[in-house]
């Protein structure tokens, strides 16, 4: 069983409009992840949040905005999204921050949110 | 800057074979690098990593690998795979603080009976 908890699993939207993927872990991970994955594709990442703070953005397009409430909680925010925007998003936790000496890289996954926009 | 070559995009066996999944990375510093497994319609799971130490690394599933410093090297390998084991497999590397997993392209493998 995975220890990171995404919701919802399946999500359609319409290009215009509003909505929201979730994530949550418990395993008091320092570091969390928004990854975008398109069939048969690698993983790639988004955004990372280090102590609840921003700390990677790959040049993502700001119709997705990504939130930090707390340190188990990560939120992707969806908004005017495009159809090429389908894909499943995984949501990864570290145990330490990205900027940490002794980050090792390793990341826990979760089982992801597949989204279709029409 | 660092980077993983996955050799194969696609591997077919029999159930019982041996498996050998190529994986080759560059990088200018020691690397942390990790073997991830995703059956479908699901999310990335951990089979081994190698940080320090021991080259041979076992993982779950019965799934070992080993890190060939000479050869830049993490293949994977298990000696009798199962139907189950069907699944696509990520090869990755991370080689200092502040940066994120870089994967491969990933190889499927397909263990037909």
């Amino acid at each position: 069983d995975t220890e990171v908890t995404q919701t919802p699993k399946h999500l359609v939207m319409g290009m215009t409009n509003k909505k929201s993927l979730k994530c949550e872990q418990h395993m008091g991970h320092r570091a969390m992840y928004w990854y975008k994955q398109k069939a048969k594709k690698p993983p790639e990442l988004m955004f990372v949040y280090s102590y609840e703070k921003l700390s990677i953005n790959e040049s993502v397009p700001s119709r997705f905005s990504p939130e930090c409430p707390n340190s188990s909680l990560l939120n992707l925010h969806l908004h005017a999204l495009q159809p090429e925007d389908s894909a499943l998003y995984l949501c990864a936790s570290s145990q330490e921050a990205a900027l940490e000496a002794r980050h090792t890289g390793e990341l826990f996954f979760g089982e992801g949110s597949r989204l279709t926009v029409l | 800057a660092q980077s993983v070559t996955q050799l194969g995009s696609h591997v077919s066996v029999s159930e019982g074979a041996l498996v050998l999944l190529r994986c080759n990375y560059s990088s200018s510093v020691p690397p942390y690098l990790f073997w991830y497994v995703q059956y479908p319609n699901q999310g990335l799971q951990l089979l081994l990593k190698y940080t320090t130490g021991a080259t041979l690394v076992k993982g779950i599933n019965g799934f070992e690998a080993e890190f060939n410093k000479s050869q830049t090297s993490f293949h994977l390998r298990k000696p009798s795979v199962h139907i189950s084991d069907t699944a696509e497999y990520f090869c990755a590397v991370s080689v200092r603080a502040g940066t994120a997993l870089i994967f491969g392209k990933g190889t499927t493998l397909s263990v037909s009976s």
